[in-house]
C-alpha cells in the first residue's frame, strides 16, 4: 500500500535557522508524483512544489529548497533563514499515476507543525 | 478564475441531521475529491470520481455519499451526521492531460456535528 509519513509532528526554530521538514514514501509504483503543501493559519491548502519520479534534481526556489532521493524514498524540505510567515503546517504528499496519468488522487503524510519564533 | 468553490465555509450540525457540502469548479477538470483534515492524521480520500457519472471511494468513505452529474459539480453528502464526522473538508479538482494535473483545492468547509 502507499504510504506517505512525516515522523515530525510539530519543530520550533527562531528566525533566521534554517529548518528541514522530512517526507518518506512507500510506493510500489515506478511512476508517481511527490508534492509539498503549505497550510497558513487561515486553513487554505498553498500548493509549494511537485516533483515526478523520474526526475531527481534537487529543486531550489528562494528561501525553499527540496531534495528527492529515490534511494532512500525521501523527499526533504528544507528552508533557509526561517522567518516568521512560513509558520504553517506542511504536508508532503503522494499521487497515484496510472499509465495515462494522473488519477486525482493524493495520499498525505500527517503534516509537520512549523513555528518559526521571533 | 473561482477555481474550486466550496460552500458553505462552517456550519454547525446537530447529530442524525443530514446535509450537502458543495463544490464545484469551472476548469472543466474531469478529476474531483473530497479530503477530510483531521487532527495528527493529515488528509484522507473519502471519495473521488474520474469524471461525470462516475465515482469510487477511497479511504475513508463510511457515512458519506457522493453523485456527479455533472463535470462541474461534485457534492458530499452526509445523511445521517455523526460527532465523528466533525472535520475540515477539501474538495480538489484536476486534468487527467499530463502537464495540466496538479490538484487544485477549495478553501475548505469547517464541520462541526453536536
Amino acid at each position: 500500500a502507499q504510504k506517505v509519513t512525516q515522523a515530525q509532528t510539530e519543530i520550533s526554530v527562531v528566525e533566521k535557522e534554517d529548518v528541514t521538514l522530512d517526507c518518506v514514501y512507500e510506493t510500489r509504483d515506478t511512476t508517481y508524483y511527490l508534492f509539498w503543501y503549505k497550510q497558513p493559519p487561515s486553513g487554505e491548502l498553498v500548493f509549494l512544489i511537485r516533483r515526478n519520479s523520474f526526475d531527481e534534481q534537487n529543486e531550489i526556489s528562494g528561501r525553499y529548497s527540496w531534495n528527492f532521493q529515490k534511494s532512500t524514498s525521501s523527499f526533504n524540505f528544507t528552508i533557509t533563514a526561517s522567518q516568521v510567515v512560513d509558520s504553517a503546517v506542511y504536508f508532503c504528499a503522494l499521487s497515484e499515476f496510472s499509465f495515462s496519468g494522473n488519477t486525482g488522487k493524493l495520499i498525505f503524510g500527517q503534516g509537520t507543525t512549523l513555528q518559526v519564533k521571533p | 478564475n473561482a477555481g474550486v468553490t466550496q460552500t458553505p465555509k462552517f456550519q454547525v450540525l446537530k447529530t442524525g441531521q443530514s446535509m450537502t457540502l458543495q463544490c464545484a469548479q469551472d476548469m472543466n477538470h474531469e478529476y474531483m475529491s473530497w479530503y477530510r483534515q483531521d487532527p495528527g492524521m493529515g488528509l484522507r480520500l473519502i471519495h473521488y470520481s474520474v469524471g461525470a457519472g462516475i465515482t469510487d471511494q477511497g479511504e475513508v468513505p463510511n457515512g458519506y455519499n457522493v453523485s456527479r452529474s455533472t463535470t462541474e459539480d461534485f457534492p458530499l453528502r452526509l445523511l445521517s451526521a455523526a460527532p465523528s464526522q466533525t472535520s475540515v473538508y477539501f474538495c480538489a479538482s484536476s486534468s487527467s492531460s499530463r502537464g495540466l494535473d496538479l490538484q487544485h483545492f477549495g478553501d475548505g468547509t469547517r464541520l462541526s456535528i453536536l
